[in-house]
């Protein structure tokens, strides 16, 4: 059975950087496109980012364009999202998802920007 | 970009009675190429991550009960369940993944009367 666990959120200042961690397992991760969701406190469903099964396109919501950078390493059947430049208003639950239609979800990871 | 606009916000439906959803998109995700919609529906219990319930508007995911169903094509969709047990408490939500920026309806909390 497919597999997702997020790893790397916690409570960062203002302007600060942190990389999120999304590890796969049960499935072949080569062959699936992976998108990055979030979910602020007491909020709705945010889609942040999607990155093709190569790693070749990247794909940013609006609100992360330029701060954001999504990656992937085939090879470590690992995800990331690279967040620089964080702001109050990115705190939330950050969840990996497997596919265009989000099939599978990882637990989430919460990240916290406060000074 | 597309908005997806869920109905209602909330909905209060007795057990074993019938709990629709609705969900209309700003511009249709019907592909015309391979006439699928590309819309699904999610099912988040507090503190739980997402689960998919529906896919294609109307492909019901494995091991998903069949009193969840989807339907509608283009621009308008349902998400109906038939007789709703105490388990299905939870907020619903629907999802455009036809282009990117992918969107998300605001989500409806249905809860028991």
């Amino acid at each position: 059975e497919a597999q997702l666990v997020e790893s790397g959120g916690g409570l960062v200042q203002p302007g600060g950087s942190l990389r999120l961690s999304c590890t796969a397992a049960g499935f072949t991760f080569n062959t699936y496109e992976m998108n990055w969701v979030r979910q602020a406190p007491g909020k709705g469903l945010e889609w942040v980012s999607t990155i093709s099964n190569g790693g070749g396109n990247t794909y940013y919501a609006d609100s992360v364009k330029g701060r954001f950078t999504t990656s992937r390493d085939n090879a470590k059947n690992t995800l990331y999202l690279q967040m620089d430049g964080l702001r109050a208003e990115d705190t939330a639950i950050y969840y990996c998802a497997r596919q265009s239609s989000l099939a599978y979800w990882g637990q989430g990871t919460l990240v916290y920007v406060s000074s | 970009d597309i908005v997806m606009t869920q109905s209602p916000d909330s909905l209060a439906v007795s057990l074993g009675e019938r709990a629709t959803i609705n969900c209309k998109s700003s511009q249709s995700v019907l592909y015309s190429s391979n006439n699928k919609n590309y819309l699904g529906w999610y099912q988040q219990k507090p503190g739980q991550p997402p689960k998919l319930l529906i896919y294609w508007a109307s492909t019901r995911e494995s091991g998903v009960p069949d009193r969840f169903s989807g339907s509608g094509s283009g621009t308008d969709f349902t998400l109906t369940i038939s007789s709703l047990q105490a388990e299905d408490v939870a907020v619903y939500y629907c999802h455009q993944y036809y282009t990117t920026p992918r969107t998300f309806g605001q989500g409806t909390k249905v809860e028991i009367k």
